[in-house]
């Protein structure tokens, strides 16, 4: 496709549900990452992939939190027995290569837990 | 203390004036410095990138870096509404393997 696409664009969760957010990168882009940015912050990295490889998992908050790439391409993020704390914009963001040129960044998903 | 640091603003500035936008950083390695563009809920945009100490121009943005000092800038000038939004400082170095950190954005307000 022609960007990162990622969904669903919003999702409301009940406190205690589990959750997952899909990101589609640009095709023959090898790296992907993702991010999480809390209203009136800035993007906090949580995890990067160079094809299948998960290579860094170092952001991710707490063991609730999974990521895969099983193909190298389509991501799944996913967050067990949701916490309000959880409530954040979910990015997704995909580049040739790694960080050292900038990535572009899908539209987000943006998780509700109530 | 937050390796890398804006000031949240709201910085105003009047249409057709130079925007200055700013940001340090607190890693002396770092290597990539870039600024993002994010308009009220939409997603980050990369609008420039520098590696090098000195100016960097493209359009009417200029990225400008001081690795002495720890901080780059972010000029826009003949600043327009559009240009409202709120700007994003990242860096990489070493220790943020492949993640970039992120400061917390300023947001700027052009007035017609």
């Amino acid at each position: 496709g022609a960007g990162v696409s990622q969904s669903p664009r919003y999702k409301v969760a009940k406190r205690g549900q589990d959750v997952a957010l899909r990101c589609d990168p640009i095709s023959g882009h090898v790296s992907l990452f993702w991010y999480q940015q809390a209203l009136g912050q800035g993007p906090e990295f949580l995890t990067y992939f160079q094809n299948e490889a998960q290579l860094d998992k170092s952001g991710l908050p707490s063991d609730r939190f999974f990521a895969e790439r099983p193909e190298g391409s389509v991501s799944t993020l996913k967050i067990q027995r949701t916490q309000q704390e959880d409530s954040a914009v979910y990015l997704c963001a995909s580049s040739e290569g790694p960080n050292r040129y900038g990535y572009t960044f899908g539209s987000g998903t943006r998780l509700t837990v109530v | 203390q937050k390796e890398v640091e804006q000031n949240s603003g709201p910085l105003s500035v009047p249409e057709g004036a130079i925007a200055s936008l700013n940001c340090t950083y607190s890693d002396r390695v770092s290597q990539s410095f870039f600024w993002y563009r994010q308009y009220s809920g939409k997603s980050p945009e990369l609008i420039m990138s520098i590696y090098s100490n000195g100016d960097k121009e493209d359009g009417r943005f200029t990225a400008q870096l001081n690795k002495a000092s720890q901080y780059v800038s972010l000029l826009i000038r003949d600043s327009q509404p559009s240009d409202s939004a709120t700007y994003l400082c990242a860096v990489s170095n070493s220790n943020s393997g492949y993640a970039l950190n992120f400061g917390k954005g300023t947001s700027l307000l052009v007035t017609p």
